[in-house]
């Protein structure tokens, strides 16, 4: 199986600062056909994930565009600009280029 | 609106069964897949397997071959979870996402499995 190393664990951040999270596969997510199956989910307290990016760098219907991701191959970041309050929670990373499917172990976004 | 209503929570015994169901509205059920995630008490995202809503063809990844079954009623744009012969590390929440990129979510099942 793929394995996704999420750091950090832990991430304090201030009110309207900035914040990067790194997801690294043990192998590339380059797809045969030459897309990268790379997503990023925000889990708030007691909800369900909520897609934040998809493929890289696509951001979501709806999703603001302080959020930014990138990477490619094995290496992986989201960016989160000018955090606000509702951006606090779990983000984890999937990849679903290789079967099975699999998630990082998470990153928990708290107040500094 | 695109909406994955999941039904409510399930305490049970161990060796009992419990089908939780995912039912989609506000597009085309059969144009996407369905896949299950579960998490348990503090714990992250597993992925646990995904079905066809097309064909009906079930994928399940290895830690959930057996007990675990997938199924659809396709009519009612539903699609279930099925796990049988409950054991103590079965408590946890399971979600139904939508398709390749798990774009919607349904709320979850928290499923408790106690004596």
């Amino acid at each position: 199986d793929v394995v996704m190393t999420q750091t950090p664990v832990s991430l304090p951040v201030s009110l309207g600062g900035q914040a990067s999270i790194s997801c690294r596969s043990s192998q590339s997510l380059v797809h045969s056909n030459g897309n990268t199956y790379l997503h990023w989910y925000l889990q708030k307290p007691g909800q369900s994930p909520q897609l934040l990016i998809y493929r890289v760098s696509n951001r979501f219907s709806g999703v603001p565009d302080r959020f930014s991701g990138s990477g490619s191959g094995t290496d992986f970041t989201l960016k989160i600009s000018r955090v606000e309050p509702e951006d606090l929670g779990d983000y984890y990373c999937l990849q679903s280029t290789h079967f099975p499917w699999t998630f990082g172990g998470g990153t928990k976004l708290e107040l500094k | 609106q695109i909406q994955l209503v999941q039904s409510g929570p399930e305490l049970k015994k161990p060796g009992e069964s419990v089908k939780i169901s995912c039912k989609a509205s506000g597009y085309t059920f059969t144009d996407y897949a369905m896949h299950w995630v579960k998490q348990a008490p503090g714990k992250g995202l597993k992925w646990m397997g995904w079905i066809n809503t097309y064909t009906g063809k079930p994928t399940y990844a290895d830690d959930f071959k057996g007990r675990f079954v997938f199924s659809l009623e396709a009519s009612a744009s539903t699609a279930n979870l099925q796990i049988s012969n409950l054991k103590n590390e079965d408590t946890a929440t399971y979600f139904c996402a939508r398709g390749a990129s798990g774009d919607y979510w349904g709320q979850g099942v928290m499923v408790t499995v106690s004596s």
